[in-house]
């Protein structure tokens, strides 16, 4: 079974409208955590934002916000205000395991289109 | 800069010949990860290492792929006798709990 599922291959947003990126994940471990990445066509990967298991309230990072639903193991991560430069790959990921034995698993990535 | 540092960017060999990618974690970072990207494709784990120990190779294909962290200098990871199927992007990341990624390594065979 897959452990992190990103369902959206491809996703439209019109410039200025916000966007929402989902991602599933699967885990028996209480302790987690939530990571999303952008990588644009130059291909570095860079991270834009963390959620912990433990967390009370959703992360938060300038235009990015992460809605956590721990029931429903889903972390979407939203963006807001799209703007031109937001056309990417956007990659969910999750981290099990404890300090020095970490793992991270990533998803298959969302392909985001910002439309001027 | 303290990010994570990866050397070269691209590289091309010839079939038969060995790859060597090089990975300087950022300042206080002691694990290093290195991941696979084939084009189109999402990051493949590959191998987890601290100095001088591998924690976890369960990614990385049994023959012709090694990858060390020593002591002292970057870490390594070594792809001997490439094969066409062997060209992708090497993602070497560093982590004091968030995972930071290098700019990746383009390596190409041909």
């Amino acid at each position: 079974a897959q452990k992190i599922t990103q369902t959206q291959p491809g996703m439209f947003v019109q410039e200025k409208e916000a966007v929402t990126l989902d991602c599933t994940y699967d885990t028996s471990d209480p302790s987690y955590g939530l990571f999303w990445y952008k990588q644009p066509s130059s291909g570095e990967m860079i991270f834009l934002i963390y959620q912990g298991s433990y967390d009370q309230q959703n992360a938060t990072e300038g235009r990015y916000s992460l809605n956590f639903q721990k029931a429903r193991k889903s972390a979407n991560l939203v963006i807001s205000a799209s703007q031109l430069g937001d056309s990417a790959m956007y990659f969910c990921a999750m981290r099990e395991g404890t300090s020095g034995t970490y793992k991270y698993i990533f998803g298959t990535g969302t392909r985001l289109k910002v439309l001027a | 800069n303290a990010g994570v540092m990866q050397n070269p960017r691209h590289l091309v060999r010839r079939r038969g010949q060995e790859a060597r990618l090089r990975c300087s974690p950022m300042k206080g970072h002691s694990h290093v990860y290195w991941y696979r990207q084939l084009p189109e494709e999402g990051l493949k784990f590959m191998v987890y290492l601290q100095k001088e120990n591998i924690i976890d190779e369960s990614g990385m294909p049994k023959e012709r792929f090694s990858a060390e962290f020593p002591k002292e200098g970057p870490s390594i990871l070594r792809i001997q006798q490439v094969v066409r199927g062997d060209s992708a992007a090497y993602f070497c990341a560093s982590s004091g709990g968030t995972q930071y990624f290098g700019p990746g390594t383009r390596l190409l065979v041909l």
